[in-house]
């Protein structure tokens, strides 16, 4: 069984530019959740995914947006980049939306 | 507003002692309390996690300690190893509003010294 994978490892973006995080699920998990990781810092939620709808949102602005695929497997966009949004991105996928919830190894952003 | 504090910030521990990070919640709602376990480059690793109902949970070396009243909750790791040396995170999540998130304390570095 594999576990929670995430794609790319690293990315360096400019300010402005827009950016896509993939993710995949565990196998047999319905839900993807996504945290933002600041250096130094516990990780944020950014928004859930369950069965493809969004289930719910912390405090981020909508320029942080995302998908889930029929298949789980999940996208993070990100909008209009700020200097701020340089962090590790996690995906956690889970069983069912009050699961534990898995985390992948994350994606590293660095905005320039 | 943090609703997780997470104490110490850092951690210098003797191999064979005894690890304690001690976590604090405000929301009441909060019914699941998870340890999370990271290395550098890698995304936390579920360690240990507990419920409300009880006040005491192991596994292995790694035991929570759980005060509802006081509403605290404390991760020890027994015999503490330098393959132990990561960063450790608290936290804590409620499914009232229809979905579960967790909330993170800040962490705490662990360093267990040869």
């Amino acid at each position: 069984e594999t576990g929670v994978t995430q794609s790319p490892t690293h990315l360096i973006k400019t300010r402005g530019q827009q950016v896509t995080l993939r993710c995949s699920s565990q196998s047999g998990h319905n839900t993807v959740s996504w945290y933002q990781q600041a250096l130094g810092q516990g990780p944020q939620f950014i928004f859930q995914y369950y069965r493809e709808e969004e289930n719910g949102r912390g405090n981020f602005p909508p320029r942080f947006s995302g998908l889930q695929f029929p298949n789980y497997s999940s996208e993070l966009n990100v909008n209009a980049l700020e200097l701020d949004d340089s962090a590790l991105y996690l995906c956690a996928s889970s069983l069912e939306r009050w699961e534990t919830q898995y985390f992948g190894p994350g994606t590293r952003l660095l905005v320039l | 507003q943090q609703q997780v504090k997470q104490s110490p910030q850092s951690l210098i521990v003797q191999k064979g002692g005894i690890s304690i990070i001690n976590c604090a919640y405000e929301n009441t709602a909060f019914d699941y309390f998870p340890w999370y376990q990271q290395f550098p480059g890698k995304g936390p690793a579920l360690l240990i996690a507990i419920r409300p109902d009880v006040s005491e949970k192991k596994e292995g070396r790694f035991t929570i300690s759980f005060n509802k009243s006081a509403k605290q909750f404390s991760l020890h790791i027994m015999d503490s190893q330098p393959g132990d040396s990561a960063t450790y995170f608290c936290a804590a999540s409620s499914g009232e509003s229809g979905y579960s998130t967790l909330t993170f304390g800040k962490g705490t570095m662990l360093l267990v010294s040869p």
